[in-house]
C-alpha cells in the first residue's frame, strides 16, 4: 500500500530549532510537499521538494532523499504563531492528487 | 495563487437531508478536489472534480451519497446526501494550478448532522 510515516506530536520551546520527519511509500513520485494547518483553519502551502537536497524559505526549510524516501521539515527560531499541524504529502501520479501523512502537531512552549 | 471562497463554512443539519457545499476560485485552475477531514486527524480525499464530466471517486466514497458538479474551470460544489451522524465531519474543497506544485484550499465546511 501507499503510506507516510510523520510523528505525531512534537513539543519544542519558543526560540528553537525543530525538525519534522517524514517517510514514504508510494507507488510514484512526483515530489514531496509540506502543508501547516492551524486548528480550524485550512492547510496551507508551505515547502515543495521534487529533487533532492535542501529548500529554504524564510525560516523553514525542507529536505529530501529521494534513495531513502526520506524528508523533512524544519523549522528556525519557532514562534508560537508556528504552533499548527504540520502535513507531509506525496505526488504520486501525474493527476496533482496528493497522498497525505497523518500530520504532526507541533507543540511551542514559552 | 489562487483564492477558494467555500460556503457554507458550517452547518448542523438533520439526518436524512442533503446539504450543497460550494466552491467558488477565483482563477481558472487546472484539477479540484474534495476532501474530508474529521479533527485532528489527516486528509481523505473524496473524489475529483473533473469539469464537464463525471467526478473521478476514490475507494469508499460512490456518487450517490456524494454527487459532484464541475460545470466549469472555477466552480464546483459537492452535496452530502441522506446524511447521517457519521458525515459529521469538515469538509474541504481544494484546487491546483496549472503546473504549479501547490495546492489551494477553501475554508472548509463543518457539518454536524444531528
Amino acid at each position: 500500500g501507499q503510506s507516510l510515516e510523520q510523528p505525531s506530536e512534537v513539543t519544542a520551546v519558543e526560540g528553537a530549532i525543530v525538525q519534522i520527519n517524514c517517510t514514504y511509500q508510494t507507488s510514484g513520485f512526483y515530489g514531496l510537499s509540506w502543508y501547516q494547518q492551524h486548528d480550524g483553519g485550512a492547510p496551507t502551502f508551505l515547502s515543495y521538494n521534487a529533487l533532492d537536497g535542501l529548500e529554504e524559505t524564510g525560516r523553514f526549510s525542507s529536505f529530501l532523499s529521494r534513495s531513502d524516501s526520506y524528508g523533512y521539515l524544519l523549522l528556525q527560531e519557532l514562534q508560537m504563531k508556528d504552533s499548527a499541524s504540520y502535513f507531509c504529502a506525496v505526488r504520486d501520479n501525474s493527476n496533482y492528487q496528493l497522498i497525505w501523512g497523518a500530520g504532526t502537531k507541533l507543540i511551542i512552549k514559552p | 495563487s489562487a483564492v477558494i471562497s467555500q460556503k457554507p463554512s458550517r452547518d448542523i443539519c438533520q439526518r436524512g437531508t442533503s446539504l450543497t457545499i460550494q466552491c467558488q476560485v477565483d482563477s481558472q485552475v487546472t484539477m479540484m478536489f474534495w476532501y474530508r477531514q474529521q479533527p485532528g486527524q489527516s486528509l481523505t480525499l473524496i473524489a475529483t472534480a473533473n469539469q464537464g464530466s463525471e467526478a473521478t471517486y476514490e475507494s469508499g466514497f460512490v456518487i450517490d451519497k456524494f454527487p459532484i458538479s464541475r460545470p466549469n474551470l472555477t466552480f464546483s460544489t459537492l452535496t452530502v446526501s441522506n446524511m447521517s451522524p457519521e458525515d459529521s465531519s469538515i469538509y474541504l474543497c481544494s484546487a491546483v494550478q496549472g503546473m504549479n506544485t501547490e495546492a489551494f484550499f477553501g475554508q472548509g465546511t463543518r457539518l454536524t448532522v444531528v
